[in-house]
């Protein structure tokens, strides 16, 4: 059975610019979460989608927004590029949520200049 | 707002012997915990998950405990190995999932 997949693997932006990152489930996941992880502030929740549906978000700015495709992959977009936002990006998958085992892919490492 | 820590942030110990990582949450009302292992520039894997409900999981050598009135769980690594080294982190779940910084794990051969 094939794992979360992550693409990009590696990404560099400049400020101003935009990315968009993709995230593949797990076959027969629905539920599929991202992450931003800085050396400084840990890993932080960004939002999940379920079923083509935002169910939760954290607390990130409004330049952070996602969306999840009939398959259940999702891709999670960011705009207005800032220095900060480099990080790696995580997405992880389960079958329905958060309440179960997550299991998550390489990440996205995406340098802002 | 949910406050997760790891205490140590890092430990170094000699192959073989057995590891106690500590995980402290702010709020008690959770659904339940998870801790995963990361290795450098890696994704997490998922090692044991705790619901709310339970005391303790099991797998191989490691053992997890929730005590969740006193906002606590602890990872029991028995026989330590090479292999083990990584960052070890908790997350608590209540309704999105809230991470500690991780206790970076050394095990010297």
């Amino acid at each position: 059975k094939a794992g979360v997949t992550q693409t990009p693997r590696y990404l560099i932006k400049t400020r101003g610019q935009q990315v968009t990152l993709s995230c593949s489930p797990i076959s027969g996941h629905r539920s599929v979460s991202w992450y931003q992880q800085t050396p400084g502030q840990g890993l932080q929740f960004l939002f999940e989608y379920f079923s083509e549906t935002q169910r939760n978000k954290g607390n990130f700015p409004g330049r952070f927004s996602g969306r999840q495709f009939s398959n259940s992959r999702s891709e999670m977009n960011v705009s207005t590029l800032e220095l900060g936002d480099s990080a790696l990006y995580l997405c992880a998958s389960s079958l329905e949520g958060s309440n179960e085992k997550l299991f998550f892919g390489s990440g996205t490492q995406l340098s802002v200049l | 707002k949910q406050e997760v820590t790891q205490i140590p942030a890092a430990l170094s110990v000699p192959e073989g012997e057995n590891l106690v990582l500590n995980c402290s949450f702010t709020d008690s009302a959770i659904y339940n915990l998870q801790w995963f292992r990361q290795d450098p520039g890696k994704g997490l894997t998922s090692l044991l998950l705790i619901q709310s409900s339970q005391r303790e999981q099991t797998s191989g050598r490691l053992n997890a405990s929730l005590d969740k009135s006193s906002g606590r769980s602890t990872l029991y690594i028995a026989a330590s190995q090479p292999g083990d080294s990584a960052t070890y982190l908790c997350a608590v779940n209540d309704y999105k999932l809230s991470f500690g910084a991780g206790t970076t794990v050394t095990v010297r051969a």
